[in-house]
């Protein structure tokens, strides 16, 4: 079946550290999304990518990197200088470059040890 | 920038009650979504609407565009309807992407046998 795959599902980082945050699809969309979930707020976007080799930035970019170098995969990392970066992420995904997102993938649990 | 709020935060029934989610925006909007996020955290859409109103099985979406006001209505509500529903509205043209959407915090609905 088609989907969204993110991965791992839980992470643990230490201070200071980057992580990197796992989202395939298989799909054939072509657009990707990643998104911020805090408690009490409303998802917010930090990045997107409408088309292979390239990405735009979002609401709150600032403290993760993107590459989109395959169709299929989105890869967020999130930098140290992130300075709360304990939430949970959510990557989606959408047919067409300027559609909306369709499909979205379980997520990914991010804790700072 | 347009804002979303949901009322309410918070909602329990008993089976088999009929429930109702409200969602307002601010500005003029070219569509709307209503999603479903599972306690696991992962999100399912459930409809999106422009105008008019949309049903499948139990649940039904309204929007009203002058109001700007949408609601979700569950009918003969079930313990497997318990999850966290969210809208979000897509401001701008059909032909902006799909950064240009504004989640609201969701309402969490329990459900007890």
């Amino acid at each position: 079946d088609g989907g969204i795959t993110q991965s791992p599902k839980y992470l643990f980082r230490k201070e200071g550290q980057n992580v990197t945050l796992s989202c395939e699809q298989n799909l054939n969309h072509d657009a990707m999304y990643w998104y911020r979930q805090d408690p009490g707020q409303g998802l917010r976007l930090i990045y997107y990518s409408q088309i292979v080799n390239d990405f735009q930035k979002g609401d709150i970019a600032e403290g993760y990197s993107v590459s989109r170098e395959k169709k299929e995969s989105f890869p967020l990392t999130v930098t140290s200088a992130q300075k709360n970066p304990t939430a949970f992420y959510l990557c989606a995904s959408s047919m067409y470059s300027r559609g909306w997102p369709q499909h979205f993938g379980d997520g990914t649990r991010l804790s700072i040890l | 920038k347009n804002e979303v709020e949901q009322s309410p935060q918070n909602l329990t029934a008993q089976e088999g009650e009929f429930i109702t989610i409200n969602c307002s925006y601010s500005v003029g909007i070219s569509a709307l979504h209503w999603l479903q996020q599972h306690p696991g955290g992962g999100i399912v859409s459930l409809f999106m609407l422009s105008s008019g109103k949309k049903k499948h099985g139990r649940l039904i979406a309204t929007i009203n565009i002058q109001e700007k006001h949408s609601s979700l209505h569950i009918t003969a509500s079930h313990p497997r309807d318990s999850a966290v529903y969210i809208c979000a509205v897509r401001w701008g043209s059909k032909e902006t992407s799909g950064s240009r959407l504004t989640f609201g915090e969701g309402t969490q609905l329990t459900v007890n046998p």
